[in-house]
């Protein structure tokens, strides 16, 4: 299958300050990148949906001031995470989708932990 | 609005047996896909298995198989031939017209020499 890479895998920030965190597609263009949040021993929660050279749609109860998502090309999306603070701690994934017709298989990448102290 | 129900937390096999994993699911869509994910410890997501909701033949991946049962709402997942290297979380998800991904909430698979 088709790679991601995130970076970086692990970043540990004082509260307060931003992080931003890299998704790439490495070997094909991702038309849609997705991004994911994920609790410790829970499922995957969808944060938001990002279209290269368009502004990300985010789901319900995600506030897209506090994590900015930007898909400025085809290979890359970045999600900062604003002003940090302790519960934004989580497993953040990202994913890359080719194709913008019918279902197209979504490609996953290795996840960041975020630990904000 | 769809909904995704794996109703085992965790299961356990010896080495060597067979398992499955039980995933429903509800829609009122009648075109979608139905997917099965392994997350080892490593959190990295891989794809064990895919099945289109208009294939009535039950997809196979080596020892992976599902039964998928489109009237029941009922796909779940058969491995043969456990292996030390299948222990992971296994998630049950459903993509259907706006292709996002619905997610169950996993059954952690502990496999036992």
């Amino acid at each position: 299958g088709a790679v991601v890479s995130q970076h970086p895998s692990w970043v540990i920030c004082k509260s307060g300050t931003s992080v931003k965190i890299e998704c790439r597609s490495l070997d094909f263009q991702a038309t849609t990148m997705f991004w994911y949040r994920q609790f410790p021993k829970q499922s995957l929660m969808l944060m938001a949906t990002s279209n290269e050279g368009s502004k990300a749609t985010y789901e319900q109860g995600v506030e897209k001031d506090k994590f900015l998502i930007n898909h400025a090309s085809l290979t890359l999306s970045t999600l900062t995470v604003t002003s940090a603070h302790p519960e934004d701690s989580s497993f953040y994934i990202c994913s890359g989708e080719a194709g913008t017709s019918g279902y197209n298989e979504q490609f996953f990448g290795p996840g960041t932990r975020l630990t904000v102290l | 609005a769809q909904t995704v129900t794996q109703s085992q937390p965790e299961m356990s096999v010896q080495e060597a047996e067979t398992v499955t994993l039980s995933c429903t699911y509800d829609t009122s869509e009648n075109n979608y896909y139905l997917f099965w994910y392994k997350q080892p410890p490593s959190r990295q997501m891989i794809l064990v298995i895919r099945q289109e909701a208009y294939k009535q033949q039950n997809a196979t991946e080596n020892r992976f198989s599902v039964n998928f049962q489109k009237a029941a709402k009922s796909f779940s997942l058969k491995i043969s031939d456990s292996q030390l290297g299948d222990t992971a979380m296994y998630f049950c998800a459903f993509a259907g017209n706006n292709r996002k991904l619905i997610w169950g909430l996993g059954t952690s698979l502990a496999v036992n020499p």
